[in-house]
């Protein structure tokens, strides 16, 4: 058992180019989430899935796209890299809903955009 | 606009002393989060509240959440340089999606 993993841990692009981030779990959860972590902000919700086929934004969608093909993995993409998306990226799992719920993040992606 | 403010941000203490870290909103949530993130690593939660005035405790940490459920505490007894690390809340305003606090940074030196 995994749990949530993330490729590749470290990460430097080139503005203009573009890259996916790959999370995946293997514990058969529904809900899966993108966050990017930027000192003094904590953690803000990029996009969420609520399952396969399903997903919507979050707090800070613009320049970044998600797909949902499978329960397993939930991919985020950066079509057009900016200096501005230079951030750790977190993907995180999430078991049980409402105040049952617990999420499990993965280690993380860091990422440098020059 | 943050939702969700904590304070302080940075604490650097002695081992041995204690120390309370604070969770502030104007809003009210349904539940609230604590988690500890280490360098290089993804935050792991500690714990969730979910009743207003609900204390939890785990070993030296003990959590409260406001009566109004709009706030919380993180109170440590006698930290360890063990404790170091980044501390988050998150609250639970809609289902599964979680706003988090900006975090704080927490060093406990030998």
């Amino acid at each position: 058992n995994a749990g949530v993993t993330q490729t590749p841990k470290f990460q430097v692009l080139k503005t203009g180019q573009s890259m996916t981030l790959q999370c995946a779990q293997d514990m058969n959860h529904e809900y899966m989430s993108w966050y990017r972590q930027d000192p003094g902000m904590g953690l803000r919700l990029i996009h969420y899935s609520v399952g396969a086929g399903i997903t919507d934004q979050g707090e800070v969608p613009n320049g970044y796209n998600v797909s949902r093909s499978t329960t397993e993995d939930f991919p985020l993409r950066l079509l057009s890299a900016a200096p501005s998306q230079t951030s750790v990226y977190f993907c995180a799992s999430t078991r049980g809903y409402g105040a049952k719920n617990e999420q499990f993040f993965g280690p993380g992606t860091r990422l440098t955009v020059l | 606009t943050q939702l969700l403010e904590q304070s302080p941000q940075f604490l650097s203490i002695q081992e041995g002393e204690n120390l309370t870290v604070y969770c502030n909103s104007s809003s009210v949530f349904s539940s609230l989060q604590w988690y500890r993130q280490e360098p290089g690593e993804g935050p792991v939660l500690l714990v969730t509240v979910v009743t207003g005035g609900e204390v939890k405790k785990l070993k030296r940490l003990t959590f409260q959440f406001g009566d109004a459920r709009k706030d919380s505490s993180l109170h440590i007894t006698a930290a360890q340089p063990g404790d170091t690390g980044l501390y988050l809340c998150a609250g639970d305003t809609s289902g599964s999606r979680l706003t988090f606090g900006e975090g704080t940074q927490l060093t406990v030196n030998p």
